[in-house]
């Protein structure tokens, strides 16, 4: 059964901590995607990885930091240093980075609340 | 920069046709693209459109893409209860001479399904 996983699906963190959120495919996909979603707003890109052992900034990724080891897992750590974390994190992978075909597939996505 | 607009919110009665909206501002997009979210849920691929077709038809989904006016719609045949959900039109959108592509997403239109 192929897809995307991430997990928890709920995580709550106290202020000041760093919290890491797992996302997992076994698409074989080459790309992968972290957004964040706020209510009533659409997607923004946090960082995304065309391959292994490469990652890029997306449009908001102060705050946050990812690694790729493996082609199958993209982990996004929310750091302290991320002053309104609390939001909808949504993780996607694409076949690859040819050029102009960018099909992405989502997770199910993690809700995380700074108390 | 790009930008995707889309209405916030569509209410329809069950059975009636939804048609849900949307405009984008690269006109080099070579790919546009409709996402389903229920609530509480990741993203779920409903149907894409390559830049070089007008429409596309998929069981109860049509779309029809008029490049002159940077204009995409979605429409819903015979709308049902269990189609209530955020749809969020997407464009990839980038630079083609630096090999640099991003998806870009409008905020999402709520669709409301009245009984």
């Amino acid at each position: 059964d192929g897809g995307i996983t991430q997990s928890p699906k709920y995580l709550f963190r106290k202020e000041g901590q760093n919290v890491t959120l797992s996302c997992e495919q076994n698409l074989n996909h080459d790309a992968m995607y972290w957004y964040r979603q706020d209510p009533g707003q659409g997607l923004r890109l946090i960082y995304y990885s065309q391959i292994v052992n490469d990652f890029q900034k997306g449009d908001i990724a102060e705050g946050y930091s990812v690694s790729r080891e493996k082609k199958e897992s993209f982990p996004l750590t929310v750091t302290s240093a991320q002053k309104n974390p609390t939001a909808f994190y949504l993780c996607a992978s694409s076949i690859d980075w040819t050029g102009y075909q960018e099909t992405q597939y989502f997770g199910p996505g993690t809700r995380l609340l700074v108390l | 920069g790009e930008d995707v607009e889309q209405s916030l919110f569509l209410s329809v009665r069950e059975g009636d046709s939804s048609v849900i909206n949307c405009t984008y501002t690269d006109s080099s997009s070579t790919y546009l693209y409709w996402y389903k979210q229920e609530p509480g849920a990741g993203l779920q691929l409903l149907t894409y459109i390559f830049s070089n077709m007008d429409m596309k038809q998929d069981q109860r989904l049509t779309v029809l893409l008029n490049k002159k006016d940077k204009h995409l719609s979605l429409r819903i045949a015979d709308t049902q209860t269990g189609d209530s959900a955020i749809y969020f039109c997407a464009e990839v959108s980038g630079d083609s001479g630096a090999g640099s592509y991003q998806l870009t997403f409008g905020k999402g239109t709520k669709l409301s399904v009245i009984p």
